[in-house]
């Protein structure tokens, strides 16, 4: 079946201005995750949803950064007010449900470039 | 709390020589530890995870990783390289209760001909 997608695959954008990147999960999968992948940071966690409870954004690095995810389905990462230290590599991944044991499946991410 | 500590950020092997990668973790709990393979430009791909029905696991692609509690270790080994094995290594851990993956730092691979 279908993997997780993500999009667009690739944003540059300018400092200051704001992004939206969007994550389409495996049909089924109950949780979702947003992760950072930069040089210097190696790969951070960033938020995660798990079906309609609170989600954990114990992550996120500033209030610039919010997410949501309707309908149990599709999740939106939003950048306000972008920085130059955003610039990263922002990967998606989903998994049937939250146990630790569950396999987490990633998708290809957004390569975004603040200017 | 949990981490992970990936020893060496670039590994070089030759083809057909025995590749090993380190992975130390720390928890609190019960572990369940992933090891991931990143391709340029693409997303990170399980190659084999451990969750405790077996220490030594099998992975794709002729991966496999031993889990030792006592040195708090899972390091990820393959007999034999390939050329298309070349590609970032990550060491993951997660506890019971799930949610987010603590990563390493991530081990580079590459296969010299």
């Amino acid at each position: 079946g279908a993997g997780v997608s993500q999009s667009p695959s690739n944003k540059v954008t300018e400092k200051g201005k704001d992004v939206e990147l969007r994550c389409d999960p495996i049909s089924g999968h109950t949780a979702l995750y947003w992760y950072r992948q930069s040089l210097g940071q190696g790969l951070e966690f960033l938020i995660y949803f798990q079906g309609n409870s609170a989600p954990d954004k114990s992550g996120l690095p500033s209030d610039r950064f919010s997410a949501e995810r309707t309908g149990g389905s599709v999740s939106t990462l939003t950048i306000q007010r972008t920085q130059q230290e955003d610039s990263a590599v922002y990967l998606c991944a989903s998994s049937l449900t939250r146990q630790g044991v569950d396999t987490q499946y990633f998708g290809p991410g957004t390569r975004l470039t603040v200017l | 709390a949990q981490s992970v500590t990936q020893l060496g950020s670039h590994v070089s092997v030759s083809e057909g020589a025995l590749v090993l990668l380190r992975c130390n973790y720390s928890s609190s709990v019960p572990p369940y530890l992933f090891w991931y393979v990143q391709y340029p430009n693409q997303g990170l791909q399980l190659l084999l995870k451990y969750t405790s029905a077996a220490t030594l696991v099998k992975g794709i692609n002729g991966f496999e990783a031993e889990f030792k509690k006592s040195e708090t270790s899972f390091h990820l080994t393959k007999p034999s390289a390939h050329m298309s094995d070349a590609a970032e290594y990550f060491c993951a851990v997660n506890g019971n209760q799930g949610g987010k993956l603590i990563f390493g730092q991530g081990t580079e691979l590459s296969v010299k001909p």
